[in-house]
């Protein structure tokens, strides 16, 4: 299984500042990382994919990047709508392939809180 | 625009079972392969298996494999996690979520999730 480490585990910051949030994996994922963002209450929202590709109406602060085991999603300018949990998530796994060949697994998430 | 709706909340007895559906619209559903992500209240995220709408061919996490069955309906667009045994760690919300056209496990679109709290 390949695990994922994130830091930090909370994260303080006043409305306009940079976040960044890392994610180590235990081995190569190539850059198939993807990072989501979740509020209380809510299903997970795809942020990035592919390590560094904002998903559909995903706003242009919000920046990943990285590859191998080492990656990183910034927040340029944080806003009130943007203090939540964030996870990663490895998928690791070819395209060529038919079923999936890897489990996909997720990190244990960063708290964006209000400072 | 695309959706997954999935059913209400449920509450088991250890040693019983639960099916939950997923409901997915606004996208040809046999396109898209589909994952099961469940997720323990306070807790990360675990990812439970993937099913192709197409054929039903279905892959589980080696952690479920006994215990878990995914199956879809193509005539009216609803994929279906069954999981049996049920423990009292297995008290979670069960996500539905949209991953890819290739077998890729990334999911651009989630249900509102079923909360399924097993008690004796």
């Amino acid at each position: 299984e390949i695990v994922l480490t994130q830091s930090p585990g909370t994260l303080s910051l006043s409305p306009g500042e940079r976040a960044t949030l890392s994610c180590r994996a235990s081995q190569s994922v190539s850059s198939y990382i993807a990072w989501y963002q979740q509020k209380p209450g809510q299903a997970p929202r795809l942020l990035i994919h592919g390590a560094s590709s904002r998903a559909t109406g995903i706003p242009d602060r919000f920046s990943g990047s990285g590859s191998g085991t080492d990656f990183t999603l910034s927040i340029s300018r944080v806003e009130a709508e943007d203090f939540a949990v964030y996870f990663c998530q490895q998928y690791s796994s070819s395209p060529t392939l038919g079923p999936v060949t890897k489990e996909p697994t997720f990190g244990q998430g960063t708290k964006v809180e209000i400072k | 625009q695309v959706q997954m709706v999935q059913s209400g909340a449920e509450v088991k007895k250890p040693g019983a079972s639960v099916k939950i559906s997923c409901k997915a619209s606004g996208y040809t559903f046999s396109t898209y392969y589909i994952h099961w992500v469940r997720q323990v209240p306070g807790q990360g995220l675990e990812w439970m298996g993937i099913i192709n709408p197409r054929g039903g061919s279905t892959t589980y996490a080696q952690k479920f494999q006994s215990r878990v069955t995914m199956t879809s309906d193509t005539s009216t667009g609803t994929v279906y996690i069954d999981v049996t045994s049920l423990r009292s760690d297995d008290t979670a919300v069960y996500y539905c979520a949209r991953g890819a056209v290739v077998p890729l496990a990334r999911f651009d679109y989630w249900g509102q999730g079923t909360l399924v709290t097993v008690s004796s």
